[in-house]
């Protein structure tokens, strides 16, 4: 069965510090990876996702992830937060199965 | 399109009561998931439907838990009776053709008292 695992459950971090949040999957299949965050009151959007060739994806609001195949991780980096990156950020695969698994969330604090 | 449509939005119920709760995936997308989130245990998935067939309803956590898609526009998640453990946010989503990008909806946020 696919897995999903987020090593940071909590990121306290000034504004203006670079981000980096890892994200590790488990499935020997082909995947397509995601990153979602969820604002506070809000449902969750989309950031940015992979589904093949350049393994460096860049999404919404400066964000970006690095698929490396070997370490079968998919790490979200921002070189610079804000205060409103505030927010919970997912990561999830989706299978061929159409089967999506998410993460257990990794909650940012950006204090001013 | 207007994104995946949840209802209600809040749903306050008492212990024993049934509660269902409704979603319209966008228009197109042949698979449907059904979310839970809570803080204690985040975001779990609960069920998915493939061209409106339940795949997979591992993650459905009791019996008190049913799910429905009668038609692929309609899909309906229904828990009798209900208990305060399953207060909770209650997400759907629905994914394009191939299980690419999932579309969410904004949730119905139940108590149950």
């Amino acid at each position: 069965a696919q897995s999903v695992s987020q090593h940071n459950h909590h990121v306290i971090l000034s504004e203006a510090a670079s981000l980096e949040l890892g994200c590790n999957y488990s499935y020997g299949g082909t995947v397509n990876l995601f990153w979602y965050v969820q604002y506070p009151g809000q449902h969750l959007q989309l950031l940015l996702k992979y589904f093949s060739g350049d393994p460096l994806v860049k999404g919404i609001k400066g964000f970006e992830a690095e698929f490396i195949k070997s370490k079968f991780s998919f790490n979200l980096r921002k070189p610079s937060v804000q205060w409103s990156d505030t927010a919970e950020y997912f990561c999830a695969v989706n299978t061929n199965a159409g089967k999506s698994t998410f993460g257990d969330g990794t909650t940012l604090t950006v204090k001013p | 399109d207007a994104g995946v449509i949840q209802s209600p939005r809040h749903e306050v119920t008492e212990m024993g009561q049934e509660v269902t709760l409704r979603c319209k995936p966008i228009s197109g997308h042949n698979s449907l998931f059904w979310y839970r989130q809570t803080m204690m245990r985040g975001l779990e998935l609960l069920i998915y439907f493939n061209n409106n067939v339940p795949i997979d309803d591992s993650g459905m956590p009791e019996d008190r838990f049913s799910a429905k898609m009668p038609n692929a526009s309609f899909s309906t998640l229904k828990i009798q009776p209900s208990e305060p453990r399953d207060s909770a946010v209650y997400f759907c989503a629905s994914i394009t053709t191939g299980g690419t990008e999932a579309f969410f909806g904004q949730g119905t946020r139940l108590t149950v008292v």
